[in-house]
């Protein structure tokens, strides 16, 4: 299995407030994905990073941000949560094969 | 607009037979087709992945078919047993300059496969 952790593994927090979720991983990969997934949607691509420093938005990255400060280390922060981002947030890291991508066991995220 | 479709969200079959999933694509540029198997509480694990210039890859009791002229690939699992119980989700990857290789997800298919 690949190095990825996430924490938290579970959180519920209030409208309105910030969160961070972190992605931690052993592998010294270079790239670093955050995807949520919701019913009836699959995984969408939230953000994901080439380097440290160099990031870039996926395909729902409103209200989403994220860093990278290090190799090993990828953040996702909501500055300000909705109840629209109550899901479940999977980060997932590559290395040089350009076809697979391994995935962290997830955090899930109630916004009431 | 859904890039990746899997339109059946469900199927079931009985132990030891055939599972067919399918998976409908419509974007012509993709240069891998991925598919990966998530049981609930946990991260998706991949299984098996095909290059668009091939139109077969097969693993053990895991082949995965694409046809290119339909923009359609499919997952045979033959035998099916019963740990095989699970969500599968289409993948599809593009090599795009200047950025990462990002993935492109199928909605899923809760495979249940009966004792």
């Amino acid at each position: 299995d690949a190095g990825i952790t996430q924490s938290p593994r579970h959180k519920v927090t209030e409208t309105g407030t910030p969160v961070t979720l972190r992605c931690h991983q052993t592998e010294n990969h270079r790239y670093m994905y955050w995807y949520r997934q919701d019913p009836g949607h699959g995984l969408r691509l939230i953000h994901y990073s080439y380097g440290v420093k160099d990031t870039d938005k996926g395909e729902v990255s409103d209200g989403y941000s994220v860093s990278r400060s290090k190799t090993e280390d990828f953040l996702l922060t909501l500055e300000s949560a909705t109840s629209s981002q109550t899901s479940v947030y999977f980060c997932a890291i590559s290395g040089a094969r350009p076809d697979t991508q391994y995935f962290g066991p997830g955090t899930r995220l109630t916004v009431l | 607009d859904q890039q990746v479709k899997q339109n059946s969200p469900s199927l079931s079959v009985q132990e030891g037979r055939i599972s067919i999933l399918n998976c409908d694509y419509t974007n012509s540029m993709f240069d891998y087709f991925l598919w990966y198997k998530k049981y609930p509480a946990e991260g998706p694990t991949f299984l098996i992945s095909i290059s668009s210039i091939k139109d077969k890859n097969e693993d053990g009791r895991f082949t995965v078919f694409l046809n290119k002229s339909a923009k359609h690939l499919s997952l045979h699992i033959v035998p099916s047993q019963p740990g095989d119980s699970a969500v599968y989700f289409c993948a599809a990857f593009l090599i795009s300059s200047g950025s990462a290789r990002q993935l492109t997800f199928g909605s899923g298919t809760q495979l249940t496969v009966l004792p």
